[in-house]
């Protein structure tokens, strides 16, 4: 199986800052990857799919990028509903996985 | 807007057989993959497996030899069994709409699923 590694596994920000969360593949997985959110009690919701495409509904704030084994997703002026745990899943390859998750906290 | 719920026993014995429906909501099962993800306390996510609208299934190898995952489309629902379960199975069920087997695009509340004796 593909493993997903996301760094940091945690973060303390503002409302406001720009906030950057990176997720690596153990192997090439083209451009096959999705970003979900999870508040704490809720289900995921999905963010991103093929690395960079929104999801409809979502802001514009969140971005994704990266092909290969690199991918990161960018909130450019952080909310405070952007306070979440953010999932990185690969769909290069069954089984579907996903990284460990990262905790976006307030400073 | 199509919605999920996940329903089944909140508690299963060691060694038993978990067993939760899907009921989907405001769309049809069909021409749809569908997908059980778990999540253990605290932790992150596990996808299950999915089953497309006909029948076919794909499951995690870790899995594989416990799960079965059905589907009825005369009553809009899926379902999924684990048998032999342990502690370690004691998680969050959620059962999502894939678009076209790769991710989720909705997902169910979740159902929180205890295996104790």
């Amino acid at each position: 199986a593909i493993r997903m590694t996301q760094s940091p596994s945690s973060l303390s920000a503002s409302t406001g800052d720009r906030v950057i969360i990176t997720c690596r593949a153990s192997q090439g997985i083209s451009s096959y990857l999705a970003w979900y959110q999870q508040k704490p009690g809720q289900a995921p919701e999905l963010l991103i799919y093929a690395a960079s495409t929104l999801q409809s509904g979502v802001p514009s704030r969140f971005s994704g990028s990266g092909s290969g084994t690199d991918f990161t997703l960018t909130i450019s002026c952080l909310q405070s509903e952007d306070f979440a745990t953010y999932y990185c899943q690969q769909y290069y390859s069954y089984p579907r996985t996903f990284g460990g998750g990262t905790k976006v906290e307030i400073k | 807007q199509v919605q999920l719920q996940e329903s089944g026993p909140g508690l299963v014995k060691p060694s038993e057989t978990l067993s939760l429906t899907c009921n989907v909501s405001g769309g049809s099962i069909s021409s749809y993959y569908w997908s059980w993800i778990r999540q253990p306390p605290g932790k992150g996510l596990e996808w299950i497996g999915y089953i497309y609208y006909s029948g076919s299934t794909n499951y995690n190898p870790s899995l594989e030899s416990r799960v079965t995952i059905s589907v009825d489309t005369s009553k809009n629902h899926f379902s999924l069994n684990l048998s032999s379960v342990t502690a370690a199975d004691t998680a969050v069920y959620y059962c999502a709409r894939d678009v076209s087997g790769y991710y989720s695009d909705y997902w169910g509340q979740g159902t929180l699923v205890t295996v104790s004796s």
